[in-house]
């Protein structure tokens, strides 16, 4: 069974700076990990995943994260947040053997303000 | 179509009823997932299906839910004698397959009043 933890259940930020939301995942397998942003009163969507290969993951909206195998995380981070960016992250972890459930962790919500 | 559609969109029922929900994942995925969404909490896994079948049902919470999916394709969720507590938003996903991206629907809110 895999577990997902973030660490922060809120990040206020001001516009422009950059902001790390902290995610650490536990499994005795193989997994894949994703990220996703839900915008209020949205669904979810994906910002990145990451699969295999290079451990730095670019995905949309100028976000990336960096897969550490060593210390169970997948922290997400931009360089520079904007007011367009306040909504709720999600970290999720899979396994790698078969289409099975996603596990979310609790989720954070940035806050990004002038 | 497009994306994962689920219906209805918002749901308000009397306590004690029962309710169906309705996902209609993209076209050619597999597999499919029912996920709920409570106020302020994360996600949490209800069921997932492979074609027509349910290998990982762990997630459901009572005996008054069960969910279905035919021909590979649609699923629904029922929720029998609703109670308050089941008030959520109900999120459906599909995929291809391992690896490959799980995509969202919009979700169908539930109030039970």
């Amino acid at each position: 069974a895999q577990s997902v933890t973030q660490l922060d259940s809120q990040v206020p930020v001001f516009e422009e700076a950059p902001v790390e939301l902290r995610c650490n995942y536990s499994s005795s397998v193989s997994v894949y990990l994703f990220w996703y942003v839900q915008y209020p009163n949205q669904g979810l969507q994906l910002l990145l995943k990451y699969l295999s290969g290079s451990t730095l993951v670019k995905g949309i909206n100028g976000f990336e994260a960096e897969f550490n195998k060593s210390q169970t995380s997948f922290h997400l981070r931009k360089p520079s947040v904007h007011i367009s960016d306040t909504a709720e992250y999600f970290c999720a972890v899979k396994d790698t053997g078969t289409a099975s459930k996603l596990t979310f962790g609790t989720g954070t919500r940035l806050q990004v303000t002038l | 179509g497009a994306g994962v559609s689920q219906s209805p969109s918002n749901k308000v029922t009397e306590k004690g009823k029962d309710v169906e929900l309705r996902c209609d994942p993209i076209s050619g995925h597999t597999a499919l997932y029912w996920y709920r969404q409570s106020l302020g909490q994360g996600l949490e896994f209800l069921i997932y299906f492979q074609g027509n079948s349910a290998p990982d049902k762990s997630g459901l919470p009572s005996d008054r839910f069960s969910a279905e999916r035919t021909g590979g394709s649609v699923s629904t969720l029922t929720i029998q004698r609703t109670q308050q507590e089941d008030s959520a938003v109900y999120l459906c996903a599909s995929t291809p397959g391992p690896g490959n991206t799980i995509y969202f629907g919009e979700g169908s809110w539930l109030t039970v009043v």
